[in-house]
């Protein structure tokens, strides 16, 4: 089983705040890495796809980067928003592509 | 709309009884997916399929069944032998391949009393 890692598990910080959070994963025999976000009654949604060493990808005021030799991806928003509050999960793809392992996630609290 | 629908919204089901979670898409995707979440983790899987009438297990399929008789439909049959069935169950769809994104259902709660 691909072990996929997610730091923190919560975080809760103040509207305006900048934060990050990270994705960890083995660096070896990578394909691709998702990002999803889940908010609280609805369904998870893509972020971005992303299958480059140092691919930058960007949507509004979250950013992610992707560094595939040393295992991590990181997650960024800018000015924190209480709409922002949610599960942001990360997955990644086994070797034959056809099925995604999710990291356990961090939960994001924006507090207005 | 196209998209994915899951019901029932929230399930109770007594112990010792078999149970059947609907999941329909009409995205025209090939495979269908299953995940449970419990509560401070992450997505599990519990089965996939690629395509009609062909279906695999994934991490934690034991205590679970399913059928792809058509394209849409993925039902997933939670038995009496799930020793812990009480989660959240979210199915998914996608187009084949590892960079496709895959596509969300509202997912069912199942309680067991």
């Amino acid at each position: 089983i691909l072990n996929v890692e997610q730091s923190p598990q919560s975080l809760h910080v103040q509207e305006g705040d900048s934060t990050n959070f990270t994705c960890s994963f083995p660096s070896s025999n990578f394909y691709a890495l998702h990002w999803y976000r889940w908010e609280t009654a609805k369904s998870p949604e893509a972020l971005f796809v992303m299958t480059l060493n140092g691919d930058e990808k960007k949507k509004g005021r979250i950013s992610a980067t992707l560094n595939t030799k040393e295992g991590y991806s990181y997650l960024y928003i800018k000015g924190s928003q209480p709409e922002d509050s949610a599960t942001y999960l990360c997955a990644l793809p086994n070797n034959a592509g056809n099925m995604l392992t999710f990291g356990g996630g961090t939960r994001l609290m924006v507090k207005p | 709309d196209g998209g994915i629908t899951q019901s029932p919204k929230y399930l109770f089901r007594k112990e010792g009884q078999n149970v059947t979670l609907s999941c329909e898409q009409n995205l025209n995707h090939d495979a269908m997916y299953w995940y449970r979440q419990d509560p401070g983790q992450g997505l599990r899987l519990i089965y996939y399929s690629q395509i009609v009438n062909d279906f695999q297990k994934g991490d934690i399929a034991e205590g679970y069944s399913v059928s792809r008789e058509k394209k849409e439909s993925f039902p997933l049959t939670v038995t009496s032998a799930q020793k812990n069935p009480t989660a959240f169950y979210l199915c998914a769809s996608n187009t084949r391949g590892p960079t496709d994104t895959q596509y969300f259902g509202p997912g069912t709660r199942l309680t067991v009393l």
